[in-house]
């Protein structure tokens, strides 16, 4: 139980186009998804945190209109990279949170995106 | 503000040999505290975690890491390595853990297993 799927798992695309990347729960219901970001050989650093039907809450340094996010669902969330550029290239990895889980249930993680932009 | 620091970047072991990856943290009040494993093509994945309680937390696949207040550590172990342990791993931790809390992650260490 309690699994995470990330779509795609890999993308590549031009300089200046959007991509979305799909976190879902497939098993349970998630109030709470995080998206994080994940340089080569580096730790993974939050990004935001995004709540089932508000507005996502972003980190400090994280360009909220760059990095669009929808949680339209209890079992889906999305990250758009808009006007993507080769900086933006890095492996994205989402989280969610049990609705059911409660004060001491852990992040349930997906495999992870790897984009590439030309 | 609170940081994760895990010092080795990279550790190899022989397998059967033990392991302990060592993880710092700085936080004022006692955090929550957490160790994943991350493998190629998968996500990551909880081997455990301390909250409250008794200090030597026990894991999966073996695993187990102590808390230690005084040193603000909280380092993994394993008795005995075996080889599909190789991974990268990560300590994090929380300062509030509800809805699954605010991680922030250490470096990583990635483990290397000699046959």
């Amino acid at each position: 139980g309690a699994v995470v799927s990330q779509h795609p798992s890999r993308v590549i695309c031009k300089s200046g186009t959007s991509v979305k990347i799909e976190c879902r729960s497939l098993d349970f219901q998630a109030t709470t998804m995080f998206w994080y970001r994940q340089f080569p050989k580096q730790s993974l650093m939050l990004m935001a945190t995004s709540n089932e039907g508000s507005k996502a809450t972003y980190e400090q340094g994280v360009e909220k209109d760059k990095f669009l996010i929808n949680h339209a669902s209890l079992t889906l969330s999305t990250l758009t990279v808009t006007s993507a550029h080769p900086e933006d290239s890095s492996f994205y990895i989402c989280s969610a949170a049990r609705t059911s889980g409660g004060i001491g249930d852990t992040q349930y993680f997906g495999p992870g995106t790897r984009l590439t932009v030309l | 503000a609170q940081s994760v620091t895990q010092p080795d970047i990279h550790i190899t072991v022989s397998e059967g040999a033990s392991l302990e990856l060592r993880c710092n943290y700085s936080y004022g009040a006692t955090p929550y505290l957490f160790w994943y494993v991350q493998s190629p093509g998968q996500g990551l994945q909880l081997l455990l975690k301390y909250f409250s309680g008794d200090t030597l937390v026990q894991g999966i696949k073996g695993f187990e890491a102590e808390f230690k207040r005084s040193q603000s550590s909280f380092n993994l172990r394993k008795p005995s390595v075996h080889w599909s342990d190789a991974a990268e791993y990560f300590c994090a931790v929380a300062t509030f853990y509800n809805q699954g809390g605010k991680l922030i992650f250490g470096q990583g260490t990635e483990l290397s297993v000699k046959p």
